[in-house]
Parts: structure tokens; sequence; C-alpha cells
């Protein structure tokens, strides 16, 4: 049972332009949400979260949008570099618990 | 300085033996993890620690033993390696036991092959 879900596992984008990754959830008792950046053969690496109480948090060029009544949340990259190039992992918990449940990635190529 | 280690980066070994992969991160933090991901990408929780006490065991085979003798060091042990452990685990760790009030800190992966 896949509770969070990125249904594309790919994404290219031309440099400059706005990056959308897209995740879905199933889980409504999921109040935190984080998206992590994961280059070959190294670790994922935190990138930016959400708390449930809000629907949109910015931190320089990446914007993550929540919705929760949809059970949706998307990362915003703009503009999108050569370096933003990798494997974007969207991840949820529930309140008072220790476990982070990741989605499958979604591999995000930008291109000059 | 690396965060989060973890030793060996790859390991090619057959079925029935026993390995161990080993963790230590340099944060500070008090709870550490394993993370499993699988030939389909997928990143699975299998267990956590909490200064040095288990807090999660997911459905793991007990053939998985974690071992914590610090809070520093999180080590992973198998037994009787089966075809299916081919993965890449991730160990990681966090500032507090909650995964909601705190981002996980990865190391870069272990690759382990069982042939």
């Amino acid at each position: 049972d896949q509770q969070v879900k990125q249904n594309s596992p790919s994404l290219s984008v031309q440099e400059g332009r706005i990056s959308i990754l897209n995740c879905d959830y199933t889980n409504s008792m999921f109040d935190y949400f984080l998206w992590y950046k994961k280059y070959p053969a190294e670790g994922p690496t935190f990138l930016i979260s959400i708390s449930s109480i809000k629907d949109k948090n910015e931190d320089g060029r990446f914007t993550v949008f929540l919705n929760k009544s949809a059970k949706h949340l998307s990362l915003h990259i703009v503009p999108s570099q050569p370096g933003d190039s990798a494997v974007y992992f969207c991840a949820a918990s529930a309140k008072n618990t220790d476990k982070l449940i990741f989605g499958t990635g979604t591999r995000l190529q930008v291109f000059p | 300085d690396t965060a989060v280690s973890q030793t060996p980066k790859y390991l090619v070994t057959q079925m029935g033996n026993d390995k161990s992969i080993k963790c230590e991160q340099n944060l500070g933090h008090d709870t550490m993890y394993w993370y499993k991901q699988d030939s389909k990408k997928f990143l699975k929780i299998m267990f956590s620690y909490n200064n040095k006490e288990l807090i999660i065991n997911e459905t793991v085979p007990n053939r998985f033993s974690p071992k914590s003798p610090d809070k520093a060091h999180l080590n992973l042990h198998i037994n009787s390696l089966e075809l299916g452990d081919s993965a890449v685990y991730f160990c990681a760790s966090s500032r507090r036991t909650y995964a909601n009030t705190g981002e996980l800190f990865f190391g870069e992966g272990s690759r382990l092959t069982v042939l």
C-alpha cells in the first residue's frame, strides 16, 4: 500500500523555466511533508518542508504547496538550473510518529 | 568531514553469508535509522533507535538485527543473506525522535548485492 505517490518517474525542463514536481498521499493522518533531493551515489538531502497548518512554504527558488483537501503537494523550482538535475523524493509523516513515508521519486533533468 | 558515514559503500556476497554494515554520525543526534531502497526505488524505513533504544521495528525478517553500541553508531547485521536482500541501505540520523520535527540526514548508502 503506497501511501505517498509520485506518479511521474521523470521530468525534463529547460534551464530558466519552472519545474513542478507532484506528490499525492492517501493517509489523512499525515501532517508534515518534506522534499528530499538525491544525486547519484549520494544519500538524500533535505530540501524543504511544510506543516499541514500551512498551504505554502518558500525558500529561495523552491516553493512547496500543500492542498490538504486534494491530498496533494507540489514542489516548484523557479528558475530551474542544471544543478537541480537529481531525483526528488516526497515524504510524509503523521503526528508523533518516527516514520517518514517516502514516494518513489521523480527524476528531474534540467537541460541548457 | 562526513556527517553520517556508512561502510562499506559496496558489498557483493553469496547467498547464505552473514554481513554487517556500519554507520556513524558525528552530528550529536539522538535518533538513528536504517532505510532500505529496493529495485523499485521504494525507500522504506526498517529500524529507528533513539539514544540506543529501539523505537521502530518495521516488518523486517529477524535475519536483520540492528545494534547500537552508543547513540553515534547504528550497525546493521544480516544473517543468511537472500537474493531479495539486494538493495541500497541508507543510514540516517535526526535531531529529535519524531521525524516531523526534524529533518533526516542520510549517509551515502551501502549497495548490497547478493549473488
